[in-house]
């Protein structure tokens, strides 16, 4: 497709279990974002990929959270144990280029409620 | 730290009049900006950018203004539409790097 594609749209899960979610960035695009939006808060920055380049993991709220990214496409965000604070719509956002002022396109998000 | 933040929470216009949404930033070293759209349910919305080296740029039904001298800029929607109805927020960065400050967001209410 077009834009941003992001699976599952929603997930469910109990406490402890570990969820894994998807992201498809614009073909082309070299850089790639998590967020995760609370409700009524702003985005909150999780992590960045560029190419072949170090992932920046410094939003990551703990050693819970990883991602990768293979083939600098799809991207995954793992989180373990998962918590009900970690409730919330965790966005996948990529740009042309993550420095050069390009705008950033974003998925539509991936829902994830922790009971 | 950087923050970026917006006036009204809530704004709430009659349809086909014109709406302005404000937002400031604090980082005079940011260099471009961008307004983004985010109805329920879905993902933001790319709607306009802006580079510091413009006072205003237009878009369809859309402009943004940016007075760096006080570091604000808005969004104006011309003749406001059913459709517009939704959270607006601006994100602000710096050549060169990569991390947007995003801000929270004011709810666009379109009156019929």
């Amino acid at each position: 497709g077009a834009g941003v594609s992001q699976s599952p749209s929603n997930k469910v899960t109990e406490k402890g279990k570990d969820v894994e979610l998807r992201c498809d960035p614009i073909s082309g695009h070299t850089a790639l974002y998590w967020y995760r939006q609370s409700l009524g808060q702003g985005l909150e920055f999780l992590i960045y990929f560029q190419g072949n380049s170090a992932p920046d993991k410094s939003g990551l709220p703990s050693d819970r959270f990883s991602a990768e990214r293979t083939g600098g496409s799809v991207s995954t965000l793992t989180i373990q144990r998962t918590q009900q604070e970690d409730s919330a719509v965790y966005l996948c956002a990529s740009s042309f280029s993550g420095t050069k002022n390009q705008p950033q396109h974003f998925g539509d998000g991936t829902r994830l409620s922790i009971l | 730290g950087e923050s970026v933040g917006l006036h009204l929470p809530t704004l709430s216009v009659q349809e086909g009049d014109n709406s302005i949404i404000n937002c400031a930033y604090s980082n005079s070293a940011s260099d471009y900006f961008i307004w983004y759209k985010q109805e329920s349910g879905k993902g933001p919305q790319f709607i306009i950018d802006i580079r510091s080296n413009m006072d205003k740029r237009q878009g369809q039904r859309v402009t943004v203004l940016l007075n760096k001298t006080v570091k604000h800029l808005s969004l104006q929607i011309a003749a406001t539409q059913p459709g517009d109805s939704a959270v607006y927020f601006c994100a602000a960065a710096k050549s060169g790097t990569y991390k947007y400050i995003f801000g929270t967001g004011t709810r666009l209410k379109v009156l019929a």
